[in-house]
């Protein structure tokens, strides 16, 4: 069975650094599209980053652009995402997802929150 | 730049009723890579439908997605009471992209 399960969440002041991880289970993270998604408290669903198979090729929502990295460890079958530079309105539930069927969202981690506060 | 407009903001009904939920794209969506995820409070995101129409894995046929270009709809045909939840819709691919969301709540 196909699992993803993310950590790294805290609470950091605004211009810290976090890296979360998400860890799979059941499919290499290697062979599909992996995505970040967050949701600010109250609000709806955001794209955030996409890791291509190519893991050369990456996308980044403009809000995050030059500050969030996404990256992976094929070997500890684990995607990452490096936030730097870090602002209040980065504070929200972050959600690594596998791209499925034409990169469908279709597993979906629990969720790690990260909380930007002075 | 797309933009994804989910109609209405919210929807109370009750159960046994049919759901019809709307999305409408700004511009036309790539190959109609139109998603539709069910969330419920304090849960992650489930996939429901994606390509516009197709069903994933387990979902119950009474969830039903019609549309093309750049309006979509999801549709519920009678309510349980676990459906009752916020439904985003979401050009999948590169570039991703989500609606604001129905909550389609209990009358």
């Amino acid at each position: 069975e196909e699992h993803l399960v993310e950590s790294g969440g805290g609470l950091v002041l605004p211009g810290g650094s976090l890296r979360l991880s998400c860890a799979v289970s059941g499919f290499s993270v290697s062979g599909y599209w992996m995505y970040w998604v967050r949701q600010a408290p109250g609000k709806g669903l955001t794209w955030v980053s996409r890791l291509d198979i190519d893991e050369s090729i990456t996308e980044y929502a403009d809000s995050v652009k030059g500050r969030f990295t996404v990256s992976r460890d094929n070997a500890k079958n684990t995607l990452f995402l490096q936030m730097n530079s870090l602002r209040v309105e980065d504070t929200a539930v972050y959600y690594c997802a596998k791209g499925g069927i034409i990169h469908a969202l279709d597993v979906w981690g629990q969720g790690t929150t990260v909380i930007v506060s002075s | 730049e797309i933009v994804l407009t989910q109609s209405p903001g919210t929807l109370s009904l009750s159960p046994g009723e049919r759901a019809t939920l709307s999305c409408r794209a700004s511009q036309s969506v790539y190959s109609n890579h139109l998603a539709w995820y069910q969330q419920k409070p304090g849960q992650a995101p489930r996939l429901l439908i994606y390509g516009a129409f197709t069903r994933a894995t387990g979902i119950p046929d009474r969830f039903s997605a019609t549309g093309s270009g750049t309006d979509f709809s999801l549709t519920i045909s009678r309510l349980e009471p676990e459906d009752f939840a916020v439904y985003y819709c979401h050009k999948h691919g590169v570039s991703p992209l989500f609606g604001g969301g129905t909550k389609v709540e209990i009358k």
